[in-house]
């Protein structure tokens, strides 16, 4: 069965620190991957997507991933957060017709 | 604009009463999908359909109905709704390669 585990409920950086936030998924086939941003009180943004390719996927935002197939994971980073990405990130797997989410981990930045 | 509206934004109700939570989208998509989101487990499928008048179930389909009779809309219906139904719904439009999110209705069921 498909899965994402984002095994951080919560993660608090300072602000200008790098961020790394952790995805780990399981599925049947090559895997469609994606990261999703909530701000608070709004819908869903999309930050990057992989489908093939360079394993590395810039997004927008200063995001980026990596994809790594032997370790199942596909973990976000940005070098320097800013306040404003104080917000709720969402891991997702899947195809056209669905996809299956993390439970999210939210993102505090202090000052 | 390509853009995924939902209607209403909020809604608080009581348990039994019928309620349609309206989805459209302006992108000629195909396929269409409803979420329903909750703490601590993110985002799960409900509902999903490949076009017009064909729809599945998706992880969590029970107490929902959904229709899709013209091809950009793609109403979610509670015809019994109950408090296990409170949750924050969204409508996705799915493109070739990624998935259009509608705003969210926020539902209350008392």
């Amino acid at each position: 069965a498909q899965s994402v585990t984002q095994p951080d409920i919560h993660i608090t950086v300072s602000e200008g620190a790098s961020l790394e936030l952790r995805c780990n998924y399981s599925y049947g086939a090559t895997p469609y991957l994606f990261w999703y941003v909530q701000s608070p009180g709004q819908g869903l943004q999309l930050l990057l997507k992989y489908f093939s390719g360079d394993t590395l996927v810039q997004g927008i935002k200063g995001f980026e991933a990596e994809f790594k197939r032997s370790q199942s994971s596909f973990n976000l980073r940005k070098p320097s957060v800013h306040w404003s990405d104080a917000a709720e990130y969402f891991c997702a797997v899947g195809g056209i017709n669905k996809l299956v989410f993390g439970a999210g981990t939210i993102l505090r930045v202090k000052s | 604009e390509a853009q995924v509206t939902q209607n209403p934004r909020y809604l608080i109700t009581v348990t039994g009463k019928k309620l349609t939570v309206t989805c459209s989208q302006n992108m000629n998509h195909e396929y269409m999908s409803w979420y329903r989101q909750d703490p601590g487990l993110g985002l799960r499928q409900i509902y999903y359909s490949m076009n017009v008048e064909v729809t599945d179930k998706g992880d969590v389909p029970e107490g929902y109905k959904v229709s899709r009779k013209e091809k950009r809309n793609f109403p979610l219906i509670l015809e019994s709704p109950s408090p296990n139904q409170t949750s924050l719904y969204f409508c996705a439009s799915n493109g070739r390669d990624e998935q259009f999110f509608g705003p969210g209705t926020r539902l209350t069921v008392l």
